[in-house]
């Protein structure tokens, strides 16, 4: 079945350095793919979002980047600060209605002051 | 600030009881989604409404069901409480766009714990 995998599980960092978190995807009919972060006690909340006709976006100190061929999306983050630490959702969508979004599982980000 | 409100945010109630969540959606937006999670788990995608029909269901159990009014607040009731049914519950909304992926903006949640 469809499925997204987000590695790694968990990631700790020093502060200022950079973080990247891999998502790859199964279906190639998605075309959407929006990153999102949790903090403890909050709903995800939507960072970054690429479309399958753009190869990278970048947003200040947050970047995305898709490659269409090998059904892969990451996250960068680069000079990281603690208040980055949260847990960090990849997902992929092919259309409208929340079934075609798939999410992965999660990473949970520790930055380290 | 998302702009989806949820309500109640914390909820604790017996096994066997029935617990009504509510939503209210971005201003603008048409449809609802329903996520479940629990705890280090990810979201897990319940049912979808649009315009108050519903529109994909997931992984809804039987026990549970969800309606969207006319003035596009929505509702999950959750009935014959289980201890497995502890988890957060997280409202979505977003515009429907033709084609293409949606945006879909969460609510801060609602936490239950059945007891």
């Amino acid at each position: 079945g469809e499925n997204v995998e987000q590695h790694p599980s968990t990631l700790s960092v020093q502060e200022g350095d950079s973080a990247v978190i891999k998502c790859t995807y199964s279906d190639s009919a998605s075309n959407y793919f929006p990153w999102y972060k949790q903090e403890l006690g909050k709903g995800p909340q939507l960072i970054i979002d690429i479309r399958s006709n753009v190869g990278e976006k970048k947003d200040q100190r947050i970047a995305v980047t898709l490659n269409k061929t090998a059904k892969h999306f990451s996250l960068h983050i680069t000079e990281t600060q603690p208040e980055d630490s949260a847990v960090y959702f990849c997902a992929a969508s092919k259309g409208t209605g929340g079934f075609k979004t798939i999410f992965g599982a999660g990473t949970r980000l520790f930055v380290k002051a | 600030d998302s702009g989806v409100t949820q309500t109640p945010k914390h909820l604790i109630t017996a096994t066997g009881q029935r617990v009504t969540l509510r939503c209210s959606p971005r201003s603008g937006d048409l449809s609802v989604y329903w996520y479940q999670q629990s705890l280090d788990q990810g979201l897990q995608f319940l049912i979808q409404y649009y315009n108050g029909e519903e529109r994909a269901k997931g992984n809804i159990l039987e026990r549970f069901s969800a309606q969207q009014f006319p003035d596009l607040h929505s509702e999950l009731n959750l009935s014959s409480l289980e201890l497995g049914d502890s988890a957060l519950y997280f409202c979505a909304s977003s515009v429907y766009p033709v084609g293409g992926g949606e945006t879909q903006y969460f609510g801060p949640g609602t936490r239950l714990l059945v007891l």
